[in-house]
């Protein structure tokens, strides 16, 4: 069973430009989630879909969005960079809408210069 | 935003020793503990989990206690080897609601 895949791992942008993150979910999971993990802040929660809507957002600027597919791939888009956004951003999947515990993908390593 | 508090932020232990960190949370409406387990270059990985009805689980070398009155949990990890050097984040999640985590803990085991 294949487990969450993100694209690309690794990345390097330049501040004001603007990076779209992607992640497959297991098959089956209709809940993706995506988290900035910083080594000074932790896990921050950015946003959650279910079933293409976004049911959670967490207290990021407007310049983070993500979008779900019909085929629960979701993709974020980070515009206007910034260096504070260099960050491992993380995605998870669950299959049932609450209380099954998310599995995460590896993530992708964004470095902003 | 951090409503989950994790403690201590490192630890060091050594082989054979038990490794015991701490979370508390606020709110009250939390439904789902879970503990996750990161090494570097990964993504977290869930490890075990609990829910408030249940004051403790065990799955193998790992144990959750959880107290409902005190707004606590923990996570007991027994007979602590090497490879379980990582990075512990627990968690807690209130129906559809977003996850939330604790700062985490580096956990390292000397052989």
């Amino acid at each position: 069973k294949a487990g969450v895949t993100q694209t690309p791992r690794y990345l390097i942008k330049t501040r004001g430009q603007q990076v779209t993150l992607s992640c497959s979910p297991i098959s089956g999971h209709r809940s993706v989630s995506w988290y900035q993990q910083t080594p000074g802040q932790g896990l921050q929660f950015l946003f959650e879909y279910f079933s293409e809507t976004q049911r959670n957002k967490g207290n990021f600027p407007g310049r983070f969005s993500g979008r779900q597919f019909s085929n629960s791939r979701s993709e974020m888009n980070v515009s206007t960079l910034e260096l504070g956004d260099s960050a491992l951003y993380l995605c998870a999947s669950k299959w049932q809408t609450s209380n099954y515990g998310y599995t995460f993908g590896s993530g992708t390593r964004l470095t902003v210069v | 935003q951090q409503q989950v508090k994790q403690s201590p932020q490192s630890l060091i232990v050594q082989k054979g020793g038990i490794s015991i960190i701490n979370c508390a949370y606020e709110n009250t409406a939390f439904d789902y503990f879970p503990w996750y387990q990161q090494f570097p270059g990964k993504g977290p990985a869930l490890l075990i989990a609990i829910r408030p009805d249940v004051s403790e689980k065990k799955e193998g070398r790992f144990t959750i206690s959880f107290n409902k009155s005190a707004k606590q949990f923990s996570l007991h990890i027994m007979d602590s080897q090497p490879g379980d050097s990582a990075t512990y984040f627990c968690a807690a999640e209130q129906g559809n609601n977003d996850m939330r985590f604790g700062a985490g803990t580096r956990l390292t085991v000397k052989p």
